[in-house]
């Protein structure tokens, strides 16, 4: 039973665009919501991650926004650039024990120049 | 550079063998989790420790694989007998602390049973 389910797989947008990445859990105990980067070779690094009392967090040209009735939370990139071709993980887990993280699928993006 | 750094980079070997991993947290982070991520999927959890206590394994985590944390600071993962199906890649990450569940990823270790 996955977790944490991430969609779409893929995404092709051009630069300039907004990329939209979405992601449903089904534990009501995660309380922290991480959004992590990987290019190929490399580990996943984090971007920008939510707790739920707060509905939108911003930084720079990454959004997330969070629904906590729906058990929804979704990655806006905004005026997305070729740099940002990578693939997508959210996860997510919940504060005391291990606090380990549940990750999604991940999402290939594809931006064009 | 105060990253997660983990050794080697990569590492081929034969079916059967036994490996090594070594993974060097941040300094500060008492946290320390190890994770594997086959193709095309997300990084799945292997282990956690809190300073040298292994406090949490996987179900994933066979007998064939173990891990050790000596006076909480790098960290060891060794596969014994190895199979084609442990290739992957084993990612380290570390964490500061209880209630701060921000973690920092290594680079991997790309592990091909052949």
């Amino acid at each position: 039973q996955q977790q944490v389910k991430q969609s779409p797989q893929s995404l092709i947008v051009q630069k300039g665009g907004i990329s939209i990445i979405n992601c449903a859990y089904e534990n009501t105990a995660f309380d922290y919501f991480p959004w992590y980067q990987q290019f190929p070779g490399k580990g996943p690094a984090l971007l920008i991650a939510i707790r739920p009392d707060v509905s939108e967090k911003k930084e720079g040209r990454f959004t997330i926004s969070f629904n906590k009735s729906a058990k929804q939370f979704s990655l806006h990139i905004m005026d997305s650039q070729p740099g940002d071709s990578a693939t997508y993980f959210c996860a997510a887990s919940m504060t005391g024990g291990s606090e380990k993280l549940v990750f999604g699928k991940g999402m290939k993006l594809t931006v064009n120049p | 550079d105060t990253g997660v750094s983990q050794d080697p980079r990569h590492k081929i070997t034969k079916r059967g063998q036994n490996v090594t991993f070594r993974c060097d947290p941040i300094s500060e982070h008492n946290r320390l989790y190890w994770y594997r991520q086959t193709l095309g999927q997300g990084p799945e959890f292997l282990t956690y420790f809190q300073n040298e206590a292994q406090l949490e394994k996987s179900r994933l985590l066979s007998d064939r694989f173990s891990a050790e944390r000596p006076k909480g600071s790098f960290s060891t993962l060794e596969i014994q007998r190895t199979e084609q199906g442990d290739s992957a890649m084993y990612l380290c990450a570390s964490s500061p602390g209880t209630g701060n569940t921000e973690a920092f990823f290594g680079q991997g270790t790309r592990l091909t049973v052949v």
